[in-house]
């Protein structure tokens, strides 16, 4: 069983256009988490959940909207989809506390042309 | 504030060679502190943790020993394998579910 799955695997879309990207995990974990991942394989995080409330919410433009309907999914949604937005986007999960470490999806890589 | 810093790479070795990736970090209080590998195509496994100072981290033949005196995390191997060619990244956690990464160290195994 997939412990971090998310879909879709490729995104490839033109700018302007929107997309969204979901994740779910069956591990039981409280918090989840988007990292984008650019082409020189820099990870950066981008929104973090606990519990569906969000408490990492770094510099990211507003394009960029999270939603957690519920603990097990954290949705991505992009609007006005730009060039410099192509990369792999990752979901992970965490059940926090110290030493808890990071779950990851297998990444979605979206392609902006 | 917290950071870490990893070795550059691209680290490329012969098959069966000693592997060091040097990895410090900056903290406030007690981090844990782990190393992840990034397969081609795939997500970030855990590879191996440590939680307190002189703790070492092990698995799959990999070593990190958590030095609080030199704030410091270094994975070794003795002998890799091409299937070792990969990305490494150390990585922080403080309390409060915040990871902090390194930029990563491409491993290149030829055999």
């Amino acid at each position: 069983d997939t412990a971090v799955s998310q879909t879709p695997k490729y995104l490839v879309t033109q700018m302007g256009n929107d997309k969204s990207i979901k994740c779910e995990q069956n591990l039981g974990h409280d918090t989840m988490y988007w990292y984008k991942q650019d082409s020189k394989k820099f990870l950066k995080i981008m929104f973090s959940y606990n519990n569906k409330e969000l408490i990492i919410n770094e510099t990211v433009p507003n394009r960029f909207s999270p939603k957690s309907p519920d603990k097990a999914h954290l949705n991505l949604h992009i609007n006005s989809l730009e060039l410099g937005d192509s990369a792999v986007y990752f979901c992970a999960s965490s059940q926090g506390g110290a030493g808890s470490p990071l779950h990851f999806g297998n990444g979605t890589r979206l392609t902006v042309t | 504030g917290n950071s870490v810093t990893q070795m550059e790479g691209p680290v490329t070795l012969s098959e069966e060679a000693f592997l060091t990736i040097n990895c410090t970090y900056t903290a406030t209080g007690y981090p844990s502190l782990f190393w992840y590998v990034q397969y081609p195509g795939e997500g970030l496994q855990l590879l191996l943790k440590a939680t307190k100072a002189d703790d070492k981290g092990s698995n799959k033949g990999f070593e990190a020993t958590y030095r609080k005196e030199t704030t410091s995390f270094h994975l070794e191997k003795g002998s890799v394998q091409v299937s070792d060619s990969a990305v490494y990244f150390c990585a922080l956690a403080q309390t409060g579910n915040q990871f902090y990464f390194g930029t990563g160290t491409s491993l290149t195994v030829i055999p």
